[in-house]
């Protein structure tokens, strides 16, 4: 167990609707990255937040978007669902902004079935 | 810009014998390298990571890797293959001057018995 919790475990939507994926970080850690993973893209970083703010941004669309809260808790926004968002979505979480030799610790994951 | 790449997509051993797999980067700064293995519907949990000093580094579960800057590679090792080692393995990269996480495609090991 790394710590870091997701909600919800599956999440099966249509098309055109919005989901709010929820992570928590591990104690201590104020960084939050969040990643999709694909069977034909692989692992993909989307953003990052440190602290409450945005501090490095990956392949997101711009129908995604992501905030992290004053407990530290982050959540991701997926708008206007297309069939090709159905993945798994993984949440990190590290001490600090990211910069140095530090790793990062992976939820289990939320799998995004758009129909 | 950094990148890293894994050689085969998919591997497969016998169980018992050598595992190999192959992470090459590019790094135009040092970098601090990542295995990361994924069990079947879970996910990502870290191996061994390469920051400074020794460049043989060891992990969990009898697995090692060696930093080499000469060939641009920290490949990942095991020398006797266990059933429940079947999994994906992730290297990744990062420098000292980014925050950013750089994964590979991934490596599906299979063992067979």
């Amino acid at each position: 167990d790394s710590g870091v919790t997701q909600t919800p475990k599956h999440l099966i939507t249509a098309t055109g609707q919005r989901v709010t994926l929820r992570c928590s970080p591990r104690s201590g850690d104020l960084s939050v990255y969040w990643y999709q993973q694909s069977l034909d893209q692989g692992l993909q970083f989307l953003i990052q937040y440190y602290n409450g703010e945005e501090r490095a941004k990956g392949n997101i669309l711009e129908r995604f978007s992501a905030q992290q809260f004053p407990d530290l808790h982050s959540e991701l926004n997926l708008s206007s669902l297309e069939l090709g968002d159905s993945a798994l979505y993984f949440c990190a979480s590290s001490v600090g902004s990211g910069q140095g030799s530090g790793e990062q610790y992976f939820g289990p994951g939320t799998r995004l079935t758009v129909t | 810009a950094q990148s890293v790449t894994q050689l085969g997509s998919h591997v497969s051993v016998s169980e018992g014998a050598l595992v190999l797999l192959r992470c090459n980067y590019s790094s135009s700064v040092p970098p601090y390298l990542f295995w990361y293995v994924q069990y079947p519907n879970q996910g990502l949990q870290l191996l061994l990571k390469y920051t400074t000093g020794a460049t043989l580094v060891k992990g969990i579960n009898g697995f090692e890797a060696e930093f080499k800057k000469s060939e641009t590679s920290f490949h990942l090792t095991k020398p006797s293959a266990h059933m429940s080692d079947a999994a994906e393995y992730f290297c990744a990269v990062r420098t000292n001057t980014g925050n950013q996480f750089y994964f590979g495609t991934g490596t599906s090991l299979t063992v067979i018995p």
